[in-house]
């Protein structure tokens, strides 16, 4: 497996808490990704990062924010957790953008009761 | 509106009996598409990608193929290990890199 971690991997949290996700990698790559997975749907892009303090909206970020102060580490935030953002959560690392292959981490489970 | 569609969203086989999984896409300009694997309770795991129309890949017992329209996932032989959901997804080359993924497809080999 690349070397991508996720933490926690499971998180039961109530309605209105904030929640933050962390992802960490260990092989220096410049793009990051954060996806949520939802039955019935495909991965969706919520945001990614293309260097240290250089991140951009994905297709699904109301509600969520990140922050990357480090190559190694990206972080998901939830402000104010909904139960629609129950879900489970994936990092993806590349090197490049685009064509260059995408590696998951193992996933995080988050349930907003 | 760019859109990948995978189909069936389940198939049931059983061990030996080759099948094929589809995954069809609409996109302006096809920059890459790309299949994964992934098991129950871990990420996708990166199979292939293909770039232009003609092309072929293999793996072990799968191959997958790409039309303009559409891209095959070919499996021969299966065996019970090769049960996971298949995930394809497509890049556009006006995307802002962003990837597109269909829903997957669940295959189940029975031994």
């Amino acid at each position: 497996d690349a070397g991508i971690t996720q933490s926690p991997r499971h998180k039961v949290t109530e309605t209105g808490t904030p929640v933050t996700l962390r992802c960490h990698q260990t092989e220096n790559h410049r793009y990051m990704y954060w996806y949520r997975q939802d039955p019935g749907h495909g991965l969706r892009l919520i945001h990614y990062s293309y260097g240290v303090k250089d991140t951009d909206k994905g297709e699904v970020s109301d509600g969520y924010s990140v922050s990357r102060s480090k190559t190694e580490d990206f972080l998901l935030t939830l402000e104010s957790a909904t139960s629609s953002q129950t879900s489970v959560y994936f990092c993806a690392i590349s090197d490049m953008a685009g064509e260059d292959t995408q590696y998951f981490g193992p996933g995080t489970r988050l349930t907003v009761l | 509106e760019d859109q990948v569609t995978q189909s069936p969203e389940a198939l049931r086989l059983q061990e030996g009996e080759s099948s094929s999984l589809n995954c069809s896409y609409t996109v302006s300009g096809l920059r890459g598409l790309f299949w994964y694997r992934q098991d129950p309770g871990k990420g996708p795991e990166f199979l292939f990608t293909l770039y232009s129309a003609g092309e072929e890949k293999e793996k072990e017992r799968l191959k997958a193929t790409l039309t303009k329209k559409e891209s095959f996932l070919h499996i021969t032989a299966p065996k019970p290990e090769d049960s996971a959901t298949y995930l394809c997804a497509v890049q556009a080359v006006d995307s802002n890199y962003q990837l597109i993924w269909g829903a997957g497809t669940k295959l189940i080999i029975k031994p």
